[in-house]
């Protein structure tokens, strides 16, 4: 079974662009979420999306934004760059059959630098 | 309070010796635990998961998971310089019908040679 993708894997934007990451999960399954991860503050939970409904966001500004699609695929996109925006992108996708808290499995990420 | 501490390390072991991860962890209704490994400039990948109170073996590696103290633990047996990387303890619930994984900031390993 083929894992976690994303796409791009390396992108370099300016201050004030935006970008738009992609993610493919597991085949069947139906949880993806996405984190942010930086040398100093770990990995940040972004958001969760489960059958295209975003479910559980976390403590980031307006300007991260997501949604999913009918075949689980999901993508978010980041609006009027930062520097502090500077990053490594980690999708992770689950199972989660039935509610039961289940393993995340993580794609390669994509590192965002900012200019 | 952290919801999941770590201790950021680095934790220095020579080759061969057992190395021990610890992880805290805040919530009382966590329901599953896992340790994942992340290379430098790689993403995380998950070595166990451990979801009852006791001791859960894979390999060289044993999960040790007390709920009542809210701890759970990592041993790495027989340390090779090939497990140097972070570690990362992850703390999960079922919250309003969604999962809510929570992360620890990690604890680096290094294995002496």
């Amino acid at each position: 079974k083929a894992g976690v993708t994303q796409t791009p894997r390396y992108l370099i934007k300016t201050r004030g662009q935006q970008v738009t990451l992609s993610c493919s999960p597991i085949s069947g399954h139906r949880s993806v979420s996405w984190y942010q991860q930086t040398p100093g503050q770990g990995l940040q939970f972004l958001f969760e999306y489960f059958s295209e409904t975003q479910r559980n966001k976390g403590n980031f500004p307006g300007r991260f934004s997501g949604r999913q699609f009918s075949n689980s695929r999901s993508e978010m996109n980041v609006s009027t760059l930062e520097l502090g925006d500077s990053a490594l992108y980690l999708c992770a996708s689950s199972l989660l059959a039935g509610g039961v808290p289940d393993t995340q499995y993580f794609g390669p990420g994509t590192r965002l630098t900012v200019l | 309070q952290k919801e999941v501490e770590q201790n950021s390390g680095p934790l220095s072991v020579p080759e061969g010796a057992i190395a021990s991860l610890n992880c805290t962890y805040s919530d009382r209704g966590s329901q599953s635990f896992f340790w994942y490994r992340q290379y430098s400039g790689k993403s995380p990948e998950l070595i166990m998961s451990i979801y009852s109170n006791g001791d859960k073996e894979d390999g060289r590696f044993t999960a040790q998971l007390n709920k009542a103290s809210q701890y759970v633990s990592l041993l790495i047996r027989d340390s090779q310089p090939s497990d140097s990387a972070t570690y990362l303890c992850a703390v999960s619930r079922n919250s309003g019908g969604y999962q809510k994984v929570t992360f620890g900031t990690g604890t680096k390993l290094q294995v002496i040679p």
